[in-house]
């Protein structure tokens, strides 16, 4: 079973601070996509990230694809009250045609 | 062009009632996807439709849950006789080929009482 596991599961920091979400597993991916997801709402695509060690810059968002293709991490610097929201990654499973979801990182910047 | 729209938004049903929940995709999607998410959690996998295709249901319940995706209309989860713990948020998600970016819809708050 292809598991994605997220930390931290919850993460409470000042507007202006830097941090860092992992999403990690022990399988390997082909694609992994990093989504936000507000109250209410259903998750909004933020990025794909396809090629190992790959790199991608969205604003203040920095993601990163491990180059085994099994791990990820979004860095966001400078927070502001607008990233207040639960981040997840999915991965595109091996040999399925599902999308596995990770366990989510809920952030919450404060002003 | 209107984005994924889910309805019910919110669905109250007593225990042993039905629920339908309700997911027409994107104009040009042929492919849903049905997510389970309890609070404070990620998504779980449900089901994978093409049109009048399920491609993968792992993820479903084999008992009281069904999935349909019609040539025409809607796609349909089927929930009967609802229990307590069915009590959670249904989202529908629709991309136009397998690998595409997933579009997520609003979802489904399904209350058990």
């Amino acid at each position: 079973t292809q598991l994605l596991e997220q930390s931290p599961q919850f993460l409470s920091i000042q507007e202006g601070e830097n941090l860092t979400v992992y999403c990690n597993s022990s399988s390997v991916f082909s694609s992994l996509q990093w989504y936000r997801q507000e109250p209410g709402e259903g998750p909004v695509l933020l990025v794909t990230v396809v090629t190992g060690g790959e790199v991608k810059k969205l604003k203040r968002l920095t993601f990163q694809f491990g180059d085994a293709r099994k791990d990820s991490s979004l860095h966001i610097t400078a927070a502001q009250p607008g990233d207040t929201g639960l981040y997840l990654c999915a991965g595109e499973g091996s040999g399925t045609y599902k999308y596995i979801f990770g366990t989510g990182t809920r952030l919450k910047v404060l002003a | 062009n209107a984005g994924v729209m889910q309805n019910p938004r919110h669905l109250v049903r007593r225990r042993g009632q039905e629920a339908r929940l309700r997911c027409s995709p994107m104009k040009g999607h042929s492919h849903v996807y049905w997510y389970r998410q309890l609070p404070e959690e990620g998504l779980k996998f449900m089901v994978y439709l093409q049109k009048e295709n399920i491609i993968d249901e792992s993820g479903m319940p084999k008992e009281r849950f069904s999935a349909e995706f019609p040539k025409e209309g809607p796609s349909i989860l089927r929930i009967q006789q609802v229990v307590r713990g069915d009590s959670a948020a249904y989202f529908c998600a629709s991309s136009p080929d397998w690998g595409e970016k997933l579009f997520f819809g609003s979802g489904t708050q399904l209350s058990v009482l």
